[in-house]
């Protein structure tokens, strides 16, 4: 119940496109969901986040969907460029507890 | 200046030996994390501590140690490394404000174990 699942594991995607990864988790209780974004050599940083109470937050090119009843969220990258190619990794919590983390996605745009 | 430094920043070692793993911050963040990560595996939390004085066992404990020095400062500790022990090793600190657990994270260590 405390597993956060991602996929795809990896993704490519042509520059301009959009690039779309999904999770899925069982914990009501969940009540914070994040997107970290890294790049090769470097730590996983804060992209975009969101709370239950709102179905969709927008940051630029980036947009977090959230479907309560579906237990799902999912990062939508528009206009998808070179410079996004990095690894993407779900997460929730509760209560401000640890963050409970997905497997990662690789994600590669196409020049 | 980094906010999160980790060090070494490489370390090849052999099996059967001790290593630590250093963690610094100037966030001025209560809470630490240690978490290692391998490929198709995610981020796996090892530690972490909410404050000087609390310590918590994450997901993959066994075989670890930690140590938190300061508020500033905590440690990982490998007893006797191992190969499957071979991975990258992530610090991260937070601060819970607003009701957020924005995690910051290092540039990581990467470890070698043979």
């Amino acid at each position: 119940q405390q597993q956060v699942k991602q996929s795809p594991q990896s993704l490519i995607v042509q520059k301009g496109g959009i690039s779309i990864i999904n999770c899925a988790y069982e914990n009501t209780a969940f009540d914070y969901f994040p997107w970290y974004q890294q790049f090769p050599g470097k730590g996983p940083a804060l992209l975009i986040a969101i709370r239950p109470d709102v179905s969709e937050k927008k940051e630029g090119r980036f947009t977090i969907s959230f479907n309560k009843s579906a237990k799902q969220f999912s990062l939508h990258i528009m206009d998808s460029q070179p410079g996004d190619s990095a690894t993407y990794f779900c997460a929730a919590s509760y209560s401000n507890y640890q963050l409970i983390w997905g497997a990662g996605t690789k994600l590669i745009i196409k020049p | 200046d980094a906010d999160v430094t980790q060090t070494p920043r490489n370390r090849i070692t052999k099996t059967g030996k001790r290593i630590m793993l250093e963690c610094s911050q100037t966030k001025g963040h209560d809470r630490m994390y240690w978490y290692r990560q391998d490929p198709g595996l995610g981020l796996r939390l090892i530690y972490y501590s909410f404050d000087v004085k609390d310590i918590n066992k994450g997901e993959i404990s066994d075989g670890y140690s930690v140590s938190r020095q300061a508020q500033a400062k905590f440690s990982l500790s490998l007893e006797s490394a191992i190969p499957n022990q071979t991975a990258l090793y992530f610090c991260a600190t937070s601060d819970f404000t607003g009701g957020y657990n924005e995690q910051f994270f290092g540039p990581g260590t990467r470890l070698t174990v043979l």
